[in-house]
């Protein structure tokens, strides 16, 4: 089993519709990630969380949500999607006792919003 | 807020052949992260460079991390089918503990 899993993997929904990805690791990390990916823009920063209590806003947060639900689960919301959110969802993990920011990543969730 | 950019954006080599894809930040790296994505899937680890002139090796993967010129170094030796992706640098942006990430490198390797 993936250390990371994200679910859905694909999903198509339609514009104005909530829609909620999902993420849960079995690392035991307490620091986790939403990050977007698209072509020619590269992975930009969503919304991070580094513990239950602490939730902060990352570099295009306007437009989602995030909720961390327990160490092991951080999801990510689109109250009302729009076809411009179109784009594969990461979720990341990390250790803050490590020392460094090696980031663990999900398989991904390719959203698609018509 | 950092900056991170990798050359060449895309690269196709001969099976066989040695290549360098580099990545230079716009400020001071504390911590440089190189991973490896195939097509639509997830992101895989293959190393961190944390010190200046620091060099790391996986199997035929080498990088380096020249602090003064803020920046890092990919190379890959005997280049193989199985070294296609795309490769993606990240830096902790300013000691926040979050990843600031190039736009990427996409390898090609042609039999």
């Amino acid at each position: 089993d993936a250390d990371v899993t994200q679910t859905p993997r694909n999903r198509i929904t339609k514009t104005g519709k909530r829609i909620m990805l999902e993420c849960s690791q079995t690392k035991g990390h307490d620091r986790m990630y939403w990050y977007r990916q698209d072509p020619g823009l590269g992975l930009r920063l969503i919304y991070y969380s580094f513990d239950v209590k602490d939730i902060n806003k990352g570099e295009i947060s306007d437009g989602y949500s995030v909720s961390r639900q327990a160490q092991a689960k951080f999801s990510l919301s689109l109250e009302s999607a729009i076809p411009n959110q179109t784009a594969l969802y990461f979720c990341a993990t990390s250790d803050s006792s490590g020392g460094n920011t090696e980031a663990f990543f999900g398989q991904g969730t390719r959203l698609t919003v018509v | 807020s950092q900056e991170l950019e990798q050359s060449p954006q895309s690269l196709i080599v001969q099976e066989g052949k040695n290549l360098t894809i580099n990545c230079t930040s716009s400020k001071t790296l504390y911590g440089l992260y190189w991973y490896k994505q195939k097509y639509g899937e997830g992101l895989i680890f293959l190393m961190m460079l944390q010190k200046g002139g620091e060099e790391k090796s996986h199997e035929k993967i080498t990088a380096k991390l020249d602090e003064k010129k803020q920046q890092s170094s990919l190379h890959i030796t005997a280049s193989q089918p199985s070294h296609a992706g795309i490769y993606l640098c990240g830096a902790d942006a300013g000691g926040y503990s979050t990843l600031t990430f190039g736009k990427g490198t996409m390898l090609l390797v042609s039999p």
